[in-house]
């Protein structure tokens, strides 16, 4: 099955900097790669995602880019701010059947005022 | 819109009772859901694949006799955690998608945190 992996476990940047999570999967099928921000004691909320018939992904601060053929993909966070402070999850899905999400182990980011 | 319902918010048990907790899509149909159990400071760990109107679908390692899933409806489905233990205290979340979407994004619930003691 689908294994997938999260780097950096903590992360801490100097608000402004730039903060960038990594995720690598095992399961070529997966066509489907959605990020997710969790605060303390909260549900997890969808910041970004990203299919795999696209190589980048941009939403204001924040930017998704996927190598399909390396089979990573990584979430880019420009202009760091402290209410970015959460953990990030990534997470890879193939699309088929049920749809499974399959989550990689979280990144505690700290944004330093 | 999206809008997924869970309950309780919190429960604590004693030990060797069975508690129930509800996911609901409260402005969409989901004919899946799927339950994650949480660990402090840990990641979202799938417990099972919930069908509507048929047998869930467990992961490996996830006893079905003790995590009853229920989804009897397109906007309900339940977990009941059966004869619970203290090693069963943890977060409990749903979460689904509105069956009418082309896209895969799923809604999580707000999550149930279980103490047993």
């Amino acid at each position: 099955g689908e294994n997938v992996e999260q780097h950096p476990s903590t992360l801490s940047v100097q608000e402004g900097d730039s903060a960038v999570i990594k995720c690598t999967y095992s399961d070529s099928a997966s066509n489907y790669f959605p990020w997710y921000k969790q605060e303390l004691g909260k549900r997890p909320q969808l910041i970004i995602d990203i299919r795999s018939n696209v190589g980048e992904k941009k939403d204001q601060r924040i930017a998704v880019t996927l190598n399909k053929t390396a089979k990573h993909f990584s979430l880019h966070i420009t202009e760091t701010q402290p209410e970015d402070s959460a953990v990030y999850f990534c997470a890879a899905s193939n699309g088929e059947g049920t749809y499974k999400y399959i989550f990689g182990t979280g990144t505690r980011l700290k944004v330093l005022a | 819109g999206a809008v997924v319902s869970q309950h309780p918010s919190w429960v604590i048990c004693k030990s060797g009772t069975s508690v129930k907790i509800e996911c609901r899509s409260l402005d969409f149909q989901a004919t899946t859901m799927f339950w994650y159990r949480q660990f402090p400071k840990q990641s979202l760990m799938l417990m099972a694949t919930s069908n509507e109107g048929s047998k869930a679908t467990y992961e490996q390692g996830v006893e079905k006799d003790k995590f009853l899933i229920n989804h009897a409806s397109l906007t309900l489905s339940t977990l009941t955690v059966t004869s619970a233990h203290p090693e069963d205290s943890s977060f409990y979340i749903c979460s689904a998608r509105d069956s009418s979407r082309t896209d895969y994004g799923y809604t999580f619930g707000s999550g149930t945190r279980l103490t047993v003691v």
